[in-house]
């Protein structure tokens, strides 16, 4: 099983509807999860992090946690052409007393007019 | 201004050298990472430090080497070894609590000529 993992798409959705983008991990004891967005040629930029079991909203974007079934997700609403990116999920994880910060594969999001 | 900076931006390596990719941080961050992408791909952790003269193997870390002989600094030294090096890498830092957000640096695309 990865320790991080995301469904690689593309997932592709029309200008003005709502994206959902999903995230499992596999340590039980992690604390803090990121969203980041990467545009083709570009380093990741972070959008969104969340800590605690519930949702967070930011503008259009809204991180949802649950801890107890070991998955976050990342909607954004109302889907513009500039979202077309591909979104990376990283999670925290001690290993050997070390704090590792981890990523998924990567959901690639097509928005189209 | 803030921030992390990698260079070069763009580095060409023949066959049988070894290569020194720089990252620089001015964030007083105590971690620093370094990852691979390959195209398509998500990021793969090579290398990653929580202190000063203190690192640790990642994922994929044969055929690569680090120091951290200085906080902002954290080099990345890509030898013959590696078979295949051809890829962007990425710097990140860190600071140190789990809540901690990660910053990346701009990257470097290496191409093996």
């Amino acid at each position: 099983q990865k320790e991080v993992e995301q469904n690689s798409g593309p997932l592709s959705v029309p200008e003005g509807a709502i994206a959902s983008l999903n995230c499992t991990y596999s340590d039980r004891v992690s604390q803090s999860f990121f969203w980041y967005r990467q545009y083709s040629g570009k380093s990741p930029e972070l959008i969104m992090s969340i800590y605690s079991n519930g949702d967070k909203e930011d503008g259009r974007f809204t991180a949802q946690l649950n801890k107890a079934s070991q998955y976050v997700s990342l909607l954004i609403r109302d889907s513009q052409p500039s979202d077309s990116a591909t979104y990376l999920c990283a999670v925290p994880m001690f290993s050997g007393g070390y704090n590792k910060l981890i990523f998924g594969a990567g959901t690639r999001l097509a928005v189209h007019p | 201004d803030g921030g992390i900076t990698q260079s070069p931006k763009y580095l060409f390596r023949k066959e049988g050298q070894n290569v020194t990719l720089s990252c620089e941080q001015n964030l007083n961050h105590d971690a620093m990472y370094w990852y691979r992408q390959d195209p398509g791909q998500g990021l793969r952790l090579i290398y990653y430090s929580q202190i000063v003269n203190d690192f640790q193997k990642g994922d994929i870390a044969e055929g690569y080497s680090v120091s951290r002989e200085k906080k902002e600094s954290f080099p990345l030294t890509v030898t013959s070894a590696q078979k295949n090096p051809t890829a962007f890498y990425l710097c990140a830092s860190r600071g140190s609590g789990t809540a901690s957000e990660a910053f990346f640096g701009q990257g470097t695309r290496l191409t093996v000529v």
